[in-house]
């Protein structure tokens, strides 16, 4: 059974442009929450999505955006990056009301 | 952000000792969630508490959803040199949510 798979694995970007991140959850999870880490603050949560529609929401920026298609893959969108932004986003997923599985994540560094 | 309050921060053991660590916040959860993450890569469940004083085994690990459901601890038994990492506890305050509220983190370093 594979795992939750995260696109790109690293990538750098300068600041001021946009990028977007992939995330393709376990067969048969239809929830897909997001979380940054960084030395600093830990794991905080971006956003969950369940069914294509966004169920909570972190305390983010607008700058932060999600979607999640009908075969439950999930993007996250940061537009204008900042130095701040750079970070290990993991996407994780679950069945309704399970625990959670995370990916290996995408290191974003922001130049 | 919020954040749990896990203690300690950091550990470094002899190999065979047993190690303790805990969770602890001002929120009521219900479930509490114990990750280990290595370098460069995401979290892996170790073990999932749904209920109160519930009291779960997956291996030479053993973790508690606390009474008053504002705490977790997570033991490890007999420590081998695989078990460095840094461990984290993560908590979620309702069923319908994949909000979760993760701790700092406990670094383990084990001495062969």
């Amino acid at each position: 059974k594979a795992g939750v798979t995260q696109t790109p694995r690293y990538l750098i970007k300068t600041r001021g442009q946009q990028v977007t991140l992939s995330c393709s959850p376990i067969s048969g999870h239809r929830s897909v929450s997001w979380y940054q880490q960084t030395p600093g603050q830990g794991l905080q949560f971006l956003f969950e999505y369940f069914s294509e529609t966004q169920r909570n929401k972190g305390n983010f920026p607008g700058r932060f955006s999600g979607r999640q298609f009908s075969n439950s893959r999930s993007e996250m969108n940061v537009s204008t990056l900042e130095l701040g932004d750079s970070a290990l986003y993991l996407c994780a997923s679950s069945l309704e009301a399970g625990s959670y599985t995370f990916g290996s994540g995408t290191r974003l560094t922001v130049v | 952000g919020q954040q749990l309050n896990q203690s300690p921060q950091s550990m470094f053991i002899q190999e065979g000792e047993d190690v303790s660590m805990n969770c602890t916040s001002s929120s009521i959860f219900n479930t509490w969630l114990w990750y280990k993450q290595d370098p460069g890569e995401g979290p892996v469940l170790l073990i999932a508490l749904y209920k109160a004083g519930e009291l779960t085994s997956n291996g030479r690990l053993t973790a508690q959803f606390g009474i008053t459901r504002k705490d977790s601890f997570l033991n490890i038994s007999a420590s081998i040199p695989s078990d460095v990492g840094i461990y984290f506890c993560a908590g979620r305050g309702s069923s319908n949510t994949g909000k979760l509220i993760f701790g700092q983190g406990t670094t383990l370093q084990v001495k062969p």
